[in-house]
């Protein structure tokens, strides 16, 4: 079955610094993958999504994330965070089909001064 | 375009009420999906619904029911809400060929 692993629960950067959030998955065929960011008390936004082609794709907001196959990963970047980065940020998979898609538990970024 | 609309944003139940959450989306979208949100869980599919007329079961159907209205519209439906029924529950829309999903606001559903 189709899993997605988020293995930090929170995270802590200072403004300016750079970011990775750490995001593997396992599905047997070629993944859809995405990442959503969550503010307190919102729904979910699209930053980025991978289906194929370039392994490195580009998002909303200053983001982007690299599809490795060889390492099933899909981690999350950004070179320089500012303090409305702040949020919950959850990796997903999507299922063949694209009917159901895949969370992962969701990284909470905080962001110090 | 309000894109996925929700409602109630809040509600507080008592064991054994019933209630219905409703959401709309003005998108055109093939699929639509309800979620539940519980802290450390990540967000778990209760029901989706891939087409007008279809509805299928997720990973937690228990406890609730659905109703594709029309193509706009999906309810939710607690025909007898518990405890562990507490959770924010967000609808979720997609065009159902490039499989990203628009989300509503959330409802925050308390059951007493």
């Amino acid at each position: 079955a189709q899993s997605v692993t988020q293995p930090d629960i929170h995270i802590t950067v200072s403004e300016g610094a750079s970011l990775e959030l750490r995001c593997n998955y396992s599905y047997g065929a070629t993944p859809y993958l995405f990442w959503y960011v969550q503010s307190p008390g919102q729904g979910l936004q699209l930053l980025l999504k991978y289906f194929s082609g370039d392994t490195l794709v580009q998002g909303i907001k200053g983001f982007e994330a690299e599809f490795k196959r060889s390492q099933s990963s899909f981690n999350l970047r950004k070179p320089s965070v500012h303090w409305s980065d702040a949020a919950e940020y959850f990796c997903a998979v999507g299922e063949g089909g694209g009917f159901k898609t895949i969370f992962g538990a969701g990284t909470r970024l905080f962001v110090k001064a | 375009n309000a894109g996925v609309t929700q409602t109630p944003k809040f509600q507080v139940l008592k064991t054994g009420q019933s209630m219905t959450l409703q959401c709309a989306q003005d998108m055109n979208h093939n699929s639509m999906y309800w979620y539940r949100q519980d802290p450390g869980m990540g967000l778990r599919l209760i029901y989706y619904s891939a087409s007008e007329g279809t509805t299928d079961k997720g990973e937690v159907p228990n406890g609730y029911n659905v109703s594709r209205l029309n193509k706009r519209e999906f309810s939710l439906r607690l025909e007898s809400a518990a405890p562990s029924q507490t959770s924010v529950y967000f609808c979720a829309s997609s065009p159902g060929i490039f499989y990203e999903q628009y989300f509503g606001p959330g409802t925050r559903l308390t059951v007493t």
